[in-house]
């Protein structure tokens, strides 16, 4: 059975500091996903890793995927607040894609 | 071009009644599949269907919970006699065939079911 763990789960960080979690799994999959959850909200798509050794970035954001070691990464640089929220990775097994496995999730909070 | 459509957005059911949640692919999707999540936790995969077929339903409890995905309308997701322990957000999200490699799935805004 796949498992997706991540961490930290709760993080609170100043405004201005760097700060990385991590996200392993259990099995070879080379399709993993980050995601954004506000609370009450839907996931939106952060990122989409599709093999080893990929590295995408969206502003403050930066994720980087190591197949090999089953290890993604969520590196944030300078936060601000309104990057305060719950970031999910997910690993896809299936070969029709689309059958996620979720990790518990890291409550970002950054303050002021 | 609108997104995946969920309703109701918020539910609220007694014990033992039953809760029905609907859902609305993205135009041209023809594949949903329904997530699950508990309050504090990462969403669970439920069930994925095709129109008029359940090609996946390895993460259904096998009481009480059905979905379905008919030629015309919605997909539904029905929980007869509901508990407490069905309380959770429950999302929705499509793909078309061609884009669900190296696409993101997109949810819904979910359903949150409250069972008093």
């Amino acid at each position: 059975e796949l498992k997706v763990e991540q961490n930290p789960l709760f993080l609170s960080m100043q405004e201005g500091k760097n700060y990385t979690i991590y996200c392993n799994y259990s099995t070879t999959s080379d399709r993993l996903y980050w995601y954004r959850q506000d609370p009450g909200k839907s996931l939106e798509s952060l990122f989409v890793l599709l093999s080893n050794g990929a590295v995408k970035q969206e502003g403050r954001l930066m994720a980087s995927l190591d197949t090999k070691a089953r290890l993604s990464t969520l590196h944030i640089t300078a936060a601000v607040h309104d990057l305060s929220a719950t970031y999910f990775c997910a690993v896809d097994m299936e070969e029709y894609g689309n059958k996620l496995v979720f990790g518990a999730g890291t409550i970002l909070r950054v303050k002021s | 071009n609108a997104g995946v459509m969920q309703n109701p957005r918020h539910l609220v059911r007694r014990r033992g009644q039953e809760a029905r949640l609907r859902c609305s692919p993205m135009k041209g999707h023809s594949h949903v599949y329904w997530y699950r999540q508990l309050p504090e936790e990462g969403l669970k995969f439920m069930v994925y269907l095709q129109k008029e077929n359940i090609i996946d339903e390895s993460g259904m409890p096998k009481e009480r919970f059905s979905a379905e995905f008919p030629k015309e309308g919605p997909s539904i997701l029905r929980i007869q006699q509901v508990v407490r322990g069905d309380s959770a957000a429950y999302f929705c999200a499509s793909s078309s065939r061609l884009s669900s490699y190296n696409s993101p799935l997109h949810f819904g805004n979910g359903t949150r079911l409250t069972v008093t």
